[in-house]
């Protein structure tokens, strides 16, 4: 079974422009969540897709958008890049699947999308 | 979601077992405790996760003590691609809300030949 792809997995940008960066879920995974990863630090937070709704966001500016299509696959864009938006862009996808009254729910990482921005 | 505390660094000699310990006193009865592992720039890959039992995988074994307040990660038999960081993380997964993972410094485990 083909796990989560990303694409590209390495992109060179410049101060100033802008970049989508592209995710595929994992078959029957209608959950799409976008990490970023700075060196040296772990994943942290961007943003959480369910059914082509935001579910949450983390503590990032509005330079930092994305979007869920109907076949669940997902694009990342920023706007106006800065050096510091160098990093590793990782996408998970899951499937939350209810347990009593709360839900358990694996996130299954892809390769990432190593960006950096000169 | 409870906070944990791993250890930044650990060895292990190949064939051993590597036991990563995980430190999570505050944990609330719902949230789970998940365990992933991330070698050298790769995405994270999930290990395993439980909730009061002790469970197993073709991956790794999780032992969660009784009062649930800490939880070890076994390996049986460590080779070399077994160094990465390893991440302890607790969540509780709530209807409606963001289901994120938050994650803390983790270990990262050296298998030595």
């Amino acid at each position: 079974d083909a796990g989560v792809t990303q694409s590209p997995t390495h992109l060179i940008k410049t101060r100033g422009q802008h970049v989508t960066l592209r995710c595929s879920p994992i078959s029957g995974h209608k959950s799409v969540s976008w990490y970023q990863q700075v060196l040296g630090q772990g994943p942290q937070f961007i943003f959480q897709y369910y059914e082509k709704e935001e579910r949450g966001r983390g503590n990032f500016p509005d330079r930092f958008s994305a979007r869920q299509f109907p076949n669940y696959s997902s694009e990342l864009n920023v706007n106006a890049l800065l050096l510091g938006d160098s990093a590793l862009y990782l996408c998970a996808s899951s499937l939350a699947l209810k347990s009593g009254a709360a839900y358990q729910e694996t996130q299954y990482f892809g390769p990432g999308t190593r960006l950096l921005v000169l | 979601d409870a906070k944990t505390t791993q250890p930044p660094s650990m060895d292990c000699a190949e064939g051993r077992a590597a036991n990563l310990p995980c430190n999570h006193s505050t944990i609330s009865g719902n949230e789970y405790v998940y365990w992933y592992r991330q070698i050298h720039s790769q995405g994270p890959q999930y290990i395993i996760h439980g909730l009061k039992n002790n469970e197993t995988n073709e991956m790794a074994s999780l032992i969660i003590t009784e009062d649930r307040k800490s939880s070890t990660l076994i390996l049986p038999h460590a080779t070399l691609r077994d160094t990465a960081v390893y991440y302890c993380i607790v969540r509780l997964f709530s209807s409606g809300s963001a289901r994120q993972l938050t994650f803390g410094s983790g270990t990262q485990l050296t298998v030595l030949p």
